[in-house]
């Protein structure tokens, strides 16, 4: 399977605790994404990154939340001090620069307790 | 999501056709996009249309594009009990923004 891929699928934490996710793109895409996605809504941008280099950051991303692609292929995004709020589905996806198709893979689904 | 409105659900019969709009406010966007998701899963994307066309169609699929009024549709043929999903309507300039999904259940 190429597509896009995110580990884990499924996370429980206790309020407090640093949790990290893992997304791999399809490859070759160089353009990475982030989103956050709560029941009953739509996806919402988080940060994107074009290889390495992080571009944008939405108000979303408070201080707590850091994301990282150091060598232009996988990315990870760290919440740090996990407070209720944060529970979601954390989507990735990915696209090739100047393309029109952006792939999500099946998220992330954090639930903090 | 709040650049980008649809309905929030809709009911079909199964071989029916399924229409679901959507409104949105970016007139620079280059493309809009449908994509499905199923309970528990990702978004699958399902077609896009580029923002100087009005009609593309592919398969089951018929998307519509009123520029002028900033309306997309997506037209579903033969609605399959598969089809039961929620359906977001985005639009890009380099990022997507999506609208809050249709709930569409197909009924027998």
């Amino acid at each position: 399977d190429t597509g896009v891929s995110q580990d884990p699928r499924h996370k429980i934490t206790k309020r407090g605790q640093n949790v990290t996710f893992r997304c791999d793109p399809i490859s070759e895409h160089n353009r990475l994404y982030w989103y956050r996605q709560t029941l009953g809504q739509g996806p919402e941008f988080l940060t994107y990154f074009q290889n390495e280099a992080q571009l944008e950051k939405s108000r979303l991303l408070s201080d707590r939340f850091s994301a990282e692609r150091p060598k232009g292929s996988f990315s990870t995004l760290e919440i740090q001090r996990t407070e209720q709020g944060d529970s979601a589905m954390y989507l990735c996806a990915s696209s090739r620069q100047g393309a029109a198709e952006a792939f999500f893979g099946q998220g992330t689904r954090l639930t903090v307790v | 999501g709040e650049d980008v409105e649809q309905s929030l659900f809709l009911s079909v019969r199964e071989g029916d056709s399924s229409v679901i709009n959507c409104t949105y406010t970016d007139s620079s966007s280059t493309y809009l996009y449908w994509y499905k998701q199923e309970p528990g899963a990702g978004l699958q994307l399902l077609t896009y249309i580029f923002s100087n066309m009005d009609m593309k169609q592919d398969q089951r699929l018929t998307v519509l594009l009123n520029k002028k009024d900033k309306h997309l549709s997506l037209r579903i043929a033969d609605t399959q009990t598969g089809d039961s999903a929620i359906y977001f309507c985005a639009e890009n300039d380099y990022k997507l923004s999506f609208g809050a999904g249709t709930t569409v259940t197909v009924r027998a």
